[in-house]
């Protein structure tokens, strides 16, 4: 099945800072690359998202980029705030339209 | 709009003891999806629902069951709690372009 890979497991950063964290797959047929955050005692919510015909996306503070050759995907936090702190999963989607999620990335930023 | 609506919120079950969990969406979206969410493990799927009237196992199906009632809601069953099934449970819906998470529902089996 889809293995998706996810790094840094945890990741302090001082406010004000950026922060990278990186997922890999493995099935060359994905074709949807989501980026979720999840706050304490809730669902989690997207936050951006990348198609397979994008190299990199933007959207204020935040962006994601996509290297299918080497099927890898990242998330960018750029001047990063206390309310960024949170769970955050990347997944794909393969074919038959169910995401696969990676494992997570506890972002704390430091005031 | 309440979006995707989960019951119980916690839930505290013995061993071998059933109880089935409840989704519902007003969003009117075809697919739902049931995933399990343990620490280290990211949401794995349990079952989905593309449609009204048709249900598939996902990753991790084994000890449960579900039930599409209609189009508004996707329940998921334990028949027999074991502790391993210990887990946060987060039901999901899908629009063209994103899933929707419920609130999750926090069980222990002891």
């Amino acid at each position: 099945g889809e293995n998706v890979e996810q790094h840094p497991s945890t990741l302090s950063v001082q406010e004000g800072d950026s922060a990278v964290i990186k997922c890999t797959y493995s099935d060359s047929a994905s074709n949807y690359f989501p980026w979720y955050k999840q706050e304490l005692g809730k669902g989690p919510q997207l936050i951006i998202d990348i198609r397979s015909n994008v190299g990199e996306k933007k959207d204020q503070r935040i962006a994601v980029t996509l290297n299918k050759t080497a099927k890898h995907f990242s998330l960018h936090i750029t001047e990063t705030q206390p309310e960024d702190s949170a769970v955050y999963f990347c997944a794909d989607e393969t074919g038959a339209n169910n995401l696969f999620f990676g494992t997570g990335t506890r972002l704390t930023v430091i005031p | 709009n309440a979006g995707v609506t989960q019951t119980p919120k916690f839930q505290v079950l013995k061993t071998g003891q059933s109880m089935t969990l409840q989704c519902a969406q007003d969003m009117n979206h075809n697919s739902m999806y049931w995933y399990r969410q343990d620490p280290g493990m990211g949401l794995r799927l349990i079952y989905y629902s593309a449609s009204e009237g048709t249900t598939d196992k996902g990753e991790v199906p084994n000890g449960y069951n579900v039930s599409r009632l209609n189009k508004r809601e996707f329940s998921l069953r334990l028949e027999s709690a074991a502790p391993s099934q210990t887990s946060v449970y987060f039901c999901a819906t899908r629009a063209p372009l994103e899933q929707y998470f419920g609130p999750g529902t926090r069980l222990t089996v002891t």
